[in-house]
This record gives structure tokens, C-alpha cells and sequence, in this order.
């Protein structure tokens, strides 16, 4: 079945820090969501990002579906965005279920 | 309420007790899914329905588990006598066509089964 692999799984930084999260996968998908899961288990959709780029204020991502990869930028970090991040597949061909990688713990210390 | 819901949030049961777990999804919304997340772990499909119809149940870990959406909207995920393996969170998911938009998320139910 499709891999989906994020890097690095875990990540502490200083606030204000910048930061870039990798999801690679290892075959062609429909669609590509990242999360932010907050310390009460919530998962929040950030972006719908198959392919390109988009921005939402201090976060970024882009995704290159044809080299299979996206990358989500953090700038000017702040202790609210530590959490865990996913990144989540649908496959190509018909089916309907994400498949999330493992995740990256980010913890933005003050 | 314009998210996803769920109910109860946190469910703890007895081994061998059955337990029945409520998603209200996005008004509207045709899709709904059922997902498992285990400590530490990114969440795990468990089944999908496209209004009422149940077409995907692939990733069901055994006959214990059933779910339901009997008229389209809202969905009960029932596990019959519970194991301790069954201790996750169950998260809800609701997409407004037929799967392939974002999928958004409810709170989740926390299950310890003791």
C-alpha cells in the first residue's frame, strides 16, 4: 500500500523560530490534507493541498505531486502552534479513505 | 453548530461491555468516515458512507465493530464486547460531496476499555 512518511518526526523550537515540515508518499493521490492536532486531540485542517502552493498567514505549503512530496512552512513560530502535524493521502483510483502519515511533535518553547 | 460533533467525548468501559459511539456530522455534508487513532499514532480508516450507503467497511479490525447511518446523516459506530485493544480515539469525518474534498474533522470519542 501507499507510504506516507514525515520528517522530522519530532521538532522543538524557540518561539519565533521558522521551521519547514516534509510528507512524502509513494504514489500518485487525488488529494492531500495537513493537520494540526492541538494538546486536546482536535485535528484542524490547515490546507486541501493536492498540488501548487497556498498560504494562510504565518503558514505555507506547497506540494509537487509529480516528484510525490509537500512541505508545510511554519514562520515566526508561537507556543499555540506546538502539537502534532499530519499529513494525509487519498489515493488515486476510486478510493475515498486518507491515509495519514505518522505525524511531526512540534513543541514551541516560550 | 457548524462542526462536526461527537458523543459521548470520553467513553470508558468495562471488557466485554458493548459500547455505541454518535458522529453528527456537517449538515449537509454527503460523506461521513470513521477513523481510529491510537496513542501516538496518526489516525487509521475505519469505514465510509456516502449518504446511507456503507461503501467502504475495509478497515474494520473485526466483526465486533458496526456501524450505521441509517438515514443519511447521523452515524453510530457500535463495538461489541470491547477488548483492551479497543482503547483509542474514534475521530468523525464529514466531506460535503462524494469524498474527494477536505474531510473535516470532529473532536473524537477517547475509549479506555479496562
Amino acid at each position: 500500500g501507499i507510504q506516507v512518511e514525515q520528517s522530522p518526526p519530532d521538532l522543538i523550537l524557540q518561539e519565533g523560530a521558522n521551521s519547514t515540515l516534509r510528507c512524502n508518499f509513494s504514489d500518485s493521490v487525488n488529494n492531500l490534507q495537513w493537520f494540526h492536532q492541538n494538546p486536546w486531540g482536535q485535528l484542524i485542517n490547515l490546507f486541501y493541498i493536492p498540488s501548487g502552493t497556498k498560504q494562510n498567514g504565518r503558514l505555507s505549503a506547497t506540494t509537487v505531486a509529480t516528484e510525490r512530496y509537500s512541505l508545510l512552512y511554519i514562520s515566526s513560530s508561537q507556543t499555540t502552534d506546538s502539537g502534532v502535524y499530519f499529513c494525509a493521502v487519498l489515493l488515486a483510483g476510486g478510493y475515498n479513505k486518507l491515509i495519514f502519515g505518522a505525524g511531526t511533535r512540534l513543541a514551541v518553547h516560550p | 453548530g457548524a462542526g462536526v460533533s461527537q458523543s459521548p467525548r470520553y467513553k470508558v468501559a468495562k471488557r466485554g461491555q458493548d459500547v455505541a459511539l454518535r458522529c453528527d456530522p456537517i449538515s449537509g455534508h454527503v460523506s461521513l468516515f470513521w477513523y481510529q487513532q491510537a496513542l501516538g499514532q496518526g489516525p487509521e480508516f475505519l469505514t465510509y458512507f456516502q449518504n446511507e450507503a456503507q461503501l467502504d467497511k475495509s478497515g474494520l479490525p473485526s466483526d465486533r465493530f458496526f456501524a450505521e447511518r441509517p438515514e443519511g446523516s447521523v452515524s453510530t459506530l457500535k463495538i461489541q464486547r470491547t477488548q483492551q485493544e479497543d482503547s483509542a480515539v474514534y475521530l468523525c469525518a464529514s466531506s460535503l460531496g462524494l469524498g474527494l474534498e477536505t474531510q473535516y474533522f470532529g473532536p473524537g470519542t477517547r475509549l479506555l476499555v479496562l
